[in-house]
């Protein structure tokens, strides 16, 4: 079975700072989709980004950017000049791409506070 | 575009009731996915449904059940609840069983007394 890490509980970034979130995870697939999604007090789940496996290419959501590293099965959510609106639990997802098995799998999350 | 709507969004209940959740996808997403998020242990996938056909389920005792209707709306059921059954349910909606996006509703907060 697959599992997803998020080894930080709490972080914390000053408005216009750059912070990383640090995402692992453990598969012994080839083929998956890795997402961050955001969850504001208003318990939406909000997609902030995406990644497929197969692509060497980092994504990049305008402010919002990754680090995937395939081999070391790690997948960090970068977020640049941040602002108000950006705190939130950000919670890091796995899906597998075979056969049927369409689950998200998530992390515990990391509460992102976002300072003056 | 009207987004993923759950209802209603906040419910209590008590301990032995029973409870039915509803979920309106997306106009023209055929994919219905439960998750229950709790502190204790997170968000869990509860099951999906695609074209009215439970296609992957999760790790639940057998009182929790849903169903999907012919224009995907789609409902979850708890029977007998118990007091660990607190919780916030999440629906997420995608076009395609195990779409590449998928849209979440805001949720329904179930509380059990």
């Amino acid at each position: 079975a697959q599992t997803v890490t998020q080894s930080q509980p709490e972080m914390s970034v000053q408005e216009a700072e750059t912070v990383t979130l640090s995402c692992t995870y453990d598969t012994s697939e080839s083929d998956y989709y890795l997402f961050w999604y955001k969850q504001p007090p208003s318990r939406q789940m909000i997609l902030v980004i995406r990644q497929e496996a197969y692509k060497q290419q980092n994504a990049t959501e305008n402010r919002f950017s990754v680090n995937f590293q395939k081999a070391a099965k790690s997948f960090s959510l970068k977020i640049s000049d941040s602002q108000l609106g950006d705190a939130a639990m950000y919670f890091c997802a796995y899906r597998s791409q075979t056969g049927t098995a369409s689950k998200l799998t998530f992390g515990t999350g990391t509460r992102l506070q976002v300072t003056l | 575009k009207a987004g993923v709507t759950q209802t209603p969004r906040y419910l209590i209940k008590t301990r032995g009731q029973q409870v039915t959740l509803s979920c309106s996808p997306i106009s023209g997403h055929r994919s219905v996915s439960w998750y229950q998020q709790t502190p204790g242990q997170g968000l869990q996938f509860l099951f999906e449904y695609f074209s009215e056909t439970q296609r992957n389920k999760g790790n639940f005792p057998g009182r929790f059940s849903g169903r999907q209707f012919s224009n995907s709306r789609s409902e979850m059921n708890v029977s007998t609840l118990e007091l660990g059954d607190s919780a916030l349910y999440l629906c997420a909606s995608s076009m395609a069983q195990g779409g590449y996006g998928y849209t979440f509703g805001s949720g329904t907060r179930l509380t059990v007394v």
